[in-house]
């Protein structure tokens, strides 16, 4: 049972255009959300986060909605380089005793058109 | 120097052997994951460990076993290696929600 899906495996986007990267979780208990970015040959690295007490976040080109009540968070990247070409995982994490537990998406890859 | 560093980076191995993947980092963070990477499935959480006392199963645990010989050390075992084993595996850091991830090894299983 996926409890982060993101049902995009590939979206394709035109440099200068948005890109819009969707992800929907199940548990309740997860208190904050992260995006990573991940390009070949490298680990996953840290883009983004947002706290379940907030609706959005913004850093510079990256917009991260939360929708708590679809159980639903949304990546805006405006406008959309050709460097942002990579995949993206959606993560969700709950606290636990000593630490968090965090769950991953399948991931979305972006192919952004020069 | 990297943060989060793993060996081997790449490994062939045959079905039945025994192997090890080796992290290390110096972040000094007392958190450690490893999670292995497969097509369609994302990152798979194998075990976690919150410090250096401390060892928990993850998601797909059965055929994996780890040691965490110091803070600064998290190592992942295949005891018997199996085809089914053949992905990308990365080792993570944390000090609070955000991880850290390695280079990753990617290791196959013939």
């Amino acid at each position: 049972d996926q409890q982060v899906k993101q049902n995009s495996p590939s979206l394709s986007v035109q440099e200068g255009r948005i890109s819009i990267l969707n992800c929907d979780y199940t548990n309740s208990m997860f208190d904050y959300f992260l995006w990573y970015k991940k390009y070949p040959a490298e680990g996953p690295t840290f883009l983004i986060s947002i706290s379940s007490i907030k609706d959005k976040n913004e850093d510079g080109r990256f917009t991260v909605f939360l929708n708590k009540s679809a159980k639903h968070l949304s990546l805006h990247i405006v406008p959309s380089q050709p460097g942002d070409s990579a995949v993206y995982f959606c993560a969700a994490s709950a606290r636990l005793a000593g630490g968090f537990k965090t769950i991953f998406g399948a991931g979305t890859r972006l192919f952004v058109k020069a | 120097d990297a943060d989060v560093t793993q060996t081997p980076r790449n490994r062939i191995t045959k079905t039945g052997k025994r192997i090890m993947l080796e992290c290390s980092q110096t972040k000094g963070h007392d958190r450690m994951y490893w999670y292995r990477q497969d097509p369609g499935l994302g990152l798979r959480l194998i075990y976690y460990s919150f410090d250096v006392k401390d060892i928990n199963k993850g998601e797909i645990s059965d055929g994996y076993s780890v040691s965490r010989q110091a803070q600064a050390k998290f190592s992942l075992s295949l005891e018997s290696a199996i085809p089914n084993q053949t992905a990308l595996y990365f080792c993570a850091t944390s000090r609070g929600y955000e991880q850290y991830f390695g280079p990753g090894t990617r290791l196959t299983v013939t």
